[in-house]
């Protein structure tokens, strides 16, 4: 399967900005997305780009795309205790079939 | 909102038993998706179907099969459960032309 990567962990506090990134492999993504995943549920979509976009913003969540460096980054302002959950990053290549990557995911825990 | 469900929250079953896992959706979605949740990995997918009766293998089918008979259900089987399938098991699908993928609660499986 294509390569997305994120870094594990991530601690902020509360108020603060949060960052979380990731890279991908494969240049042909049409979409790419993220998840939030609180304890013991399932995945919920937060936010997606379609991969001909630079940047979107959607509230409290800045999503920006770099596809030169195949990087993409969730920014989450003012952070706050209720955001502390796994984030995912994904893609989907359209080939064949619809085809969904995920990243390992990233905990993010945020300090009150 | 698109309801994906699966049959069980929390399951334990013996080594060498079969499981069943069942995912049922209610929006008519033409694609489901069967993928495993393990620490540090990520989702890693097991199955999907992009039709009735039709399914192709992910990147880990070894071990799994899987049904559908109905367009609304897709069930993930374990022909003979193993320890190393403890695991957690998301259901997804996708379809009414949107992209994004929409997720079950999830059921955490324990096999002894």
């Amino acid at each position: 399967g294509e390569d997305v990567e994120q870094s594990l962990f991530l601690s902020v506090r509360e108020g603060d900005s949060s960052v979380i990134n990731c890279t991908y492999t494969d240049s042909s993504s049409t979409y790419l997305y993220w998840y939030k995943q609180e304890p013991g549920a399932g995945l919920q979509l937060l936010t997606y780009i379609f991969s001909n976009m630079d940047m979107k913003q959607d509230q409290r969540l800045t999503v920006l795309l770099n596809k030169k460096d195949k990087h993409l980054s969730l920014r989450i302002a003012d952070t706050q205790t209720g955001d502390s959950a796994i984030y995912f990053c994904a893609e989907s290549i359209a080939d064949n079939f619809n085809k969904f990557y995920f990243g390992s995911g990233t905990k993010l825990n945020v300090k009150p | 909102d698109v309801k994906v469900t699966q049959s069980s929250r929390y399951l334990v079953k013996r080594t060498g038993e079969k499981v069943f896992l069942e995912c049922v959706q209610d929006m008519d979605h033409e694609n489901m998706f069967w993928y495993r949740q393990d620490p540090g990995l990520g989702l890693r997918l097991i199955y999907f179907s992009y039709d009735v009766k039709m399914k192709e293998k992910g990147d880990i089918p070894e071990g799994y099969s899987v049904s559908r008979e109905k367009k609304e259900r897709f069930s993930l089987i374990l022909e003979s459960a193993s320890t190393n399938q403890t695991s957690m098991y998301l259901c997804a699908t996708l379809g009414g032309g949107g992209p994004e993928q929409f997720f079950g609660p999830g059921t955490r499986l324990t096999v002894l």
